[in-house]
């Protein structure tokens, strides 16, 4: 079955620029979207259709995809950033599902 | 401001049934998409299911098709999930979600509301 592949942690200094990455064989041809879920909170939208960004969510936030890989990128990651961070999209059917999730630790 | 409430969670025994509702407000509800998202304890999202918006087409994840239900009151701004034949893996906590538009991802979530499968 198809799967999004995201790596289980990355740890970043504040300041520094986080990239998270999600791999999959449809992402050439499906939009990836991502979410940040914070701890004992429900999650929100942070990157859609692979680069924009929703109102409200700050610039620091960016999404990229180049062939079967996408990235969430966090640059000048703050301690507030610290959350888990998911990716999205769907099968080449149209089956929708998300990535495994990745732990964003920033200290 | 868009507002998505989630209820009918709780305890239920295995092979037990349980429904979900989402009463949404602060949009039109009738031309939107939604989704239903599931999250265990201490692992991650896991999209469950979703409906068009007028209620004619439906889609489900592999683990949960012949078993859940989504369906939608237009009339009453309320989604709902019907699951029958629960198993202790279905524990979790259900989110209910608005698409971003059409057929697309979630954008506004709720709050979520805990299932509990065990005897």
């Amino acid at each position: 079955s198809y799967e999004l592949t995201q790596p289980p942690s990355v740890s970043v200094s504040p300041g520094q620029t986080a990239r998270i990455t999600c791999a999959g064989d449809a992402l050439p041809k499906k939009y990836t979207y991502w979410y940040q879920q914070k701890s004992g909170q429900a999650p929100e939208l942070v990157i859609y259709e692979d680069n924009k960004r929703p109102s409200g969510i700050p610039d620091r936030f960016s999404g990229s995809s180049s062939g079967t890989m996408a990235t969430l990128t966090i640059s000048g990651a703050q301690v507030a950033d610290e959350s888990d961070y998911y990716c999205y999209s769907t099968d080449s059917s149209g089956y929708p599902l998300f990535g495994g999730g990745t732990k964003l630790t920033v200290l | 401001e868009v507002q998505l409430v989630e209820s009918g969670g709780g305890l239920v025994q295995p092979g037990g049934s349980l429904r979900l509702s989402c009463t949404a407000s602060g949009f039109t509800f009738s031309s939107f998409w939604m989704h239903w998202v599931r999250q265990a304890p201490g692992k991650g999202l896991v999209w469950v299911s979703h409906i068009n918006s007028d209620g004619s087409r439906t889609r489900y994840a592999d683990s949960v098709k012949d078993r859940f239900t989504i369906s939608r009151d237009n009339a009453k701004n309320t989604v709902y999930v019907q699951m029958n034949s629960l198993r202790a893996e279905d524990t979790a906590v259900y989110y209910c979600a608005r698409a971003l538009n059409y057929d697309a991802p979630p954008r506004h979530w709720g709050q979520g509301t805990l299932v509990t499968v065990s005897s």
